[in-house]
């Protein structure tokens, strides 16, 4: 079965503008968790969603937001972009009966902001 | 706070060679432990899983094993080959659903 599937897999943007990714998470999945992943600080979560419900949110500004469709399809914007926000982002999908079970990846996007 | 840790942050062995990559963790309350293996530019491919209830995991030439009480967790890779050159990540989910990862081990076998 297909895996996850991030959208774009490149952006370059400016500071100042915003951006949206995109990412479809593998068929039956109802699980989207979002990632930062930076040099100097590693993988930071982001934000889970779960059935259209943010279900968990990690130490990010309000800058950063997602959402859920009812496809389990997930986007997640970034508005008044820093330079700071350059990172490869990265989504996970899950199928969770319980919390917390395997998760699978995305290629992820880089985003450049310059 | 929760913290993950993986010492070293950087390893290169021989090939042939067995090796261990440490995972270290603050809270002792998870719900479980995942190793991952990401090559350069690349998303995240899932290693093993182990739940909180578990002791350890194997697939192929891989075993993990997990200490809930001491908060740690290793990786052992059997026979190393050049393909396994890449940075190895694990990520613990808290019971208070928190995910956080470790910075990460990369690994560069020596052919």
């Amino acid at each position: 079965k297909a895996g996850v599937t991030q959208t774009p897999r490149y952006l370059i943007k400016t500071r100042g503008q915003q951006v949206t990714l995109s990412c479809s998470p593998i068929s039956g999945h109802r699980s989207v968790s979002w990632y930062q992943q930076t040099p100097g600080q590693g993988l930071q979560f982001l934000f889970e969603y779960f059935s259209e419900t943010q279900r968990n949110k990690g130490n990010f500004p309000g800058r950063f937001s997602g959402r859920q469709f009812s496809n389990s399809r997930s986007e997640m914007n970034v508005s008044t972009l820093e330079l700071g926000d350059s990172a490869l982002y990265l989504c996970a999908s899950s199928s969770p009966a319980s919390p917390g079970t395997e998760a699978f990846f995305g290629q992820g996007t880089r985003l450049t902001v310059v | 706070k929760q913290e993950v840790t993986q010492i070293p942050a950087a390893l290169s062995v021989p090939e042939g060679e067995n090796l261990v990559l440490n995972c270290s963790f603050t809270d002792s309350a998870i719900y479980n432990l995942q190793w991952f293996r990401q090559d350069p530019g690349k998303g995240l491919t899932s290693l093993l899983l182990i739940q909180s209830s578990q002791r350890e995991q194997t697939s192929g030439r891989l075993n993990a094993s997990l200490d809930k009480s001491s908060g740690r967790s290793t990786l052992y890779i059997a026979a190393s080959q050049p393909g396994d050159s890449a940075t190895y990540l694990c990520a613990v989910r808290f019971r208070d659903d928190k995910i956080i990862f470790g910075k990460g081990t990369r690994l560069h076998i020596l052919p």
